[in-house]
C-alpha cells in the first residue's frame, strides 16, 4: 500500500517553455502532498506543502508564480514550472501523506521527474 | 531552510558485514524520525521511523537509535547486502507538523 506515482519520469523541454508534473497517490487518499526538488548529490529541498483544496504554502525562496501547485483531488497534485530556464533542470520529487500505513507525518514519496531544460 | 549538502559522505562496507549511519539533527524540539533509502534516480523509500518516547526501535535487519541527549540518530544495517546500496536520509519533524527537515544523506557502497 502507500504508492505515489509521478508523470512523466523525464523531461526535456526548451527555455521558456512551462511543464506540467502530476503526482498520485494510488492507493490512498492524499489530504497533503509535497514538492521537492533535489540536486545531484544533495538533499532533498522542499519547495511547497499543498492541502487539497487549499492553495499550496511555498518555501521561502520559492517562487509562486514559477512553480504552479494545483491538488485539486485527494489523490491527484500537480507542480507546473512556467517558463523554464536551464537552472531550472532538476530532480522534482512529491510525496504524499495520509495513508493508514506508517507513523504520523510519514510521508511517501514518489518516483521523481528528471526535467532537463535546454 | 531544508538541509542541503555540496557532498555527500560516504560508507564503503564489505558485503555481509553491519552498516551503521549517522545521523545528527537539529531541533531539539523535533519529536518523530524517520530513515529513508534512495536508490539512483528514485525517489526515497521508507525505511523505519521512531518517536522520541523510544530510545531503539527494530525492524527487518535494521535498528534505529535515537539519543535526545546529542541529538544524534543512527541507523544500523545487518548482514549488508548490494541491494542496500543507495544513499540514506534521516528526516525530522515535529508530531502534528507536516514538514520533514531533511539530513544530508550518507552514500552506503557494497564492496562484493
Amino acid at each position: 500500500g502507500a504508492v505515489v506515482s509521478q508523470h512523466p519520469s523525464w523531461v526535456i523541454c526548451k527555455s521558456g517553455t512551462s511543464v506540467k508534473i502530476e503526482c498520485r497517490s494510488l492507493d490512498f487518499q492524499a489530504t497533503t502532498m509535497f514538492w521537492y526538488r533535489q540536486f545531484p548529490k544533495q538533499s532533498l529541498m522542499l519547495m511547497a506543502t499543498s492541502n487539497e483544496g487549499s492553495k499550496a504554502t511555498y518555501e521561502q525562496g520559492v517562487e509562486k508564480d514559477k512553480f504552479l501547485i494545483n491538488h485539486a483531488s485527494l489523490t491527484l497534485s500537480t507542480l507546473t514550472v512556467t517558463s523554464a530556464h536551464p537552472e531550472d533542470s532538476s530532480f522534482y520529487i512529491c510525496s504524499a501523506s495520509g495513508g493508514t500505513s506508517g507513523g504520523l507525518n510519514t510521508q511517501y514519496f514518489g518516483p521523481g521527474t528528471r526535467l532537463t531544460v535546454l | 531552510g531544508e538541509s542541503v549538502g555540496l557532498h555527500l559522505p560516504t560508507l564503503s562496507v564489505q558485503e555481509g558485514d553491519n552498516s551503521i549511519i549517522n545521523c545528527a539533527y537539529s531541533n531539539s524540539a523535533s519529536d518523530y524520525f524517520i530513515w529513508y533509502k534512495q536508490e539512483s534516480g528514485k525517489g526515497p523509500q521508507f525505511i523505519i521511523d521512531i518517536r522520541s518516547n523510544m530510545d531503539k526501535r527494530q525492524g527487518q535487519r535494521v535498528t534505529v537509535l535515537l539519543n535526545k541527549t546529542v541529538k544524534h540518530l543512527s541507523l544500523q544495517i545487518a548482514a549488508t547486502q548490494p541491494g542496500d546500496s543507495a544513499v540514506y536520509f534521516c528526516a525530522e519533524t515535529l508530531q502534528g507538523a507536516q514538514k520533514l527537515v531533511f539530513g544530508q544523506g550518507t552514500r552506503l557502497t557494497i564492496n562484493p
